[in-house]
């Protein structure tokens, strides 16, 4: 079946180090990937996406990689900030159908 | 657009109460999810509808959940009666089917039973 893998948290950074949270799935075919960002008390919010392999998805400083050979969609940020600070969700929708499939989140937290 | 709305943004009721949770999609958005979300378990499918329709509704815990979705624009997640187990925040999200878009969730229902 399909599912998804991230790195378990909580993730705790200076503010400007470098961040990766990994990601790994397991589906049929060529899934589309993506990350979420919920902030506390706030619903989630669609970060960036990539709908095929090698697809790079960036927003807001944050990049991610669509490796069909490793399956992975791993989530990077050259020099995070306070502001940073919230949950991490990895996604899949399949190929074929439309629920999104979640990890289970990483906590980060950036100290200044 | 004014995305996807939430009503109410909490709920304390007491156990053996009937909850109602609503949801307003994005205007043109075919497709409609109800999640619930806890520590325990992260993020949970519920039910989703497209074209108001129900097509998977296996998430759904028990027969005291129910939701429905009369037209485009609105949609209900009811609990009766109500748990303290039940106690989660409850999000509902909306997108299209093609180009395959992440979804867009509203800010969430936090539903605490007592």
């Amino acid at each position: 079946g399909n599912s998804v893998t991230q790195m378990e948290g909580p993730v705790t950074l200076s503010e400007e180090a470098f961040l990766t949270i990994n990601c790994t799935y397991t589906a049929t075919g060529y899934p589309s990937l993506f990350w979420y960002v919920q902030y506390p008390g706030e619903g989630l919010q669609l970060l960036l996406k990539a709908t095929k392999a090698d697809d790079k998805g960036s927003n807001k400083g944050f990049e991610a990689t669509y490796r069909k050979e490793t399956t992975s969609f791993h989530l990077e940020k050259g020099s995070v900030q306070v502001s940073d600070s919230a949950v991490y969700f990895c996604a899949l929708r399949p190929q074929a159908g439309t629920a999104l499939i979640f990890g289970k989140g990483t906590t980060l937290s950036v100290s200044s | 657009d004014a995305g996807v709305i939430q009503s109410p943004r909490h709920e304390v009721t007491e156990m053996g109460q009937e909850v109602t949770l609503r949801c307003k999609p994005i205007s043109g958005h075919d497709y409609l999810f109800w999640y619930r979300q806890t520590m325990m378990r992260g993020l949970e499918l519920l039910i989703y509808f497209n074209n108001n329709v129900p097509i998977d509704d296996s998430g759904m815990p028990e027969d005291r959940f129910s939701a429905k979705m009369p037209n485009a624009s609105f949609s209900t997640l009811k609990i009766q009666p109500s748990e303290p187990r039940d106690s989660a925040v409850y999000f509902c999200a909306s997108t299209v089917d093609s180009p395959p878009n992440g979804y867009t969730f509203g800010s969430g229902t936090r539903l605490t039973v007592v």
